[in-house]
């Protein structure tokens, strides 16, 4: 089973500071991906990766940069956080974009933003 | 747009009954996947289920692709099994689109 590690495991920030995530893979994964989830609510899809060196938007990417500095690496930069950026965070990966492929996600980072 | 629609929102069982959670979808999907999500917050994956019907133990997932829906079945509830299950959906685009889950109580 794919292992993927986050760190921290859980932050807090002051509103307009910089904060960054980190996500390892150790599986050699094509494909990751970062999420943010709500109380209460489902994931939703801030940016992905498939390959280093390259990030692509997600449906919710405002207020978030990514980095891929190679294939198992795959970071989530707020350069100005907000309070409304107070959620869990999950980091994932999988073999291929394509068909077929499931992802295996990370423990999850617990963000408070104050 | 593109939805996952997941019911019920919530459901309360006693222990030993069994588990109806559904999951339906707006077009042909290439991915789906079912995650268990812990009162603590990590999120396990149960089944990689595009299509078909796949068994683990006192689970099972049935997709039926042309009906755009699956179902996660769980059979003789344990207290243990609480928690939130989640549907996501890949629409041929590379990514999942999560519902909004099913929060399961198990009552001892």
């Amino acid at each position: 089973e794919a292992a993927v590690t986050q760190s921290p495991r859980s932050k807090v920030a002051v509103t307009g500071g910089k904060v960054t995530l980190s996500c390892h893979q150790t599986n050699n994964h094509d494909y990751m991906y970062w999420y943010r989830q709500d109380t209460g609510h489902g994931l939703r899809l801030i940016h992905y990766s498939y390959v280093a060196d390259s990030t692509e938007k997600g449906d919710i990417p405002d207020g978030y940069k990514a980095s891929r500095p190679s294939q198992e690496n795959f970071s989530l930069i707020l350069e100005l956080a907000s309070l409304s950026q107070t959620a869990v965070y999950f980091c994932a990966s999988s073999d291929s974009g394509q068909i077929y492929a499931e992802q295996f996600f990370g423990p999850g980072t617990r963000l408070t933003v104050l | 747009g593109q939805q996952v629609q997941q019911s019920p929102a919530s459901l309360v069982l006693q222990e030993g009954e069994n588990a109806e959670l559904q999951c339906n979808f707006s077009s042909t999907a290439t991915r789906l996947q079912w995650f268990y999500q812990h009162p603590g917050g990590r999120l396990v994956s149960l089944f990689y289920n595009p299509s078909g019907t796949k068994h683990t133990g006192r689970l099972t997932s049935t997709t039926v692709t042309n009906e755009r829906r699956s179902s996660l079945h769980i059979s003789s509830s344990q207290t243990t099994d609480s928690g939130t299950y989640f549907c996501a959906i890949d629409y041929n685009q590379g990514k999942l689109i999560f519902g909004q889950g099913t929060k399961l109580s198990i009552k001892p």
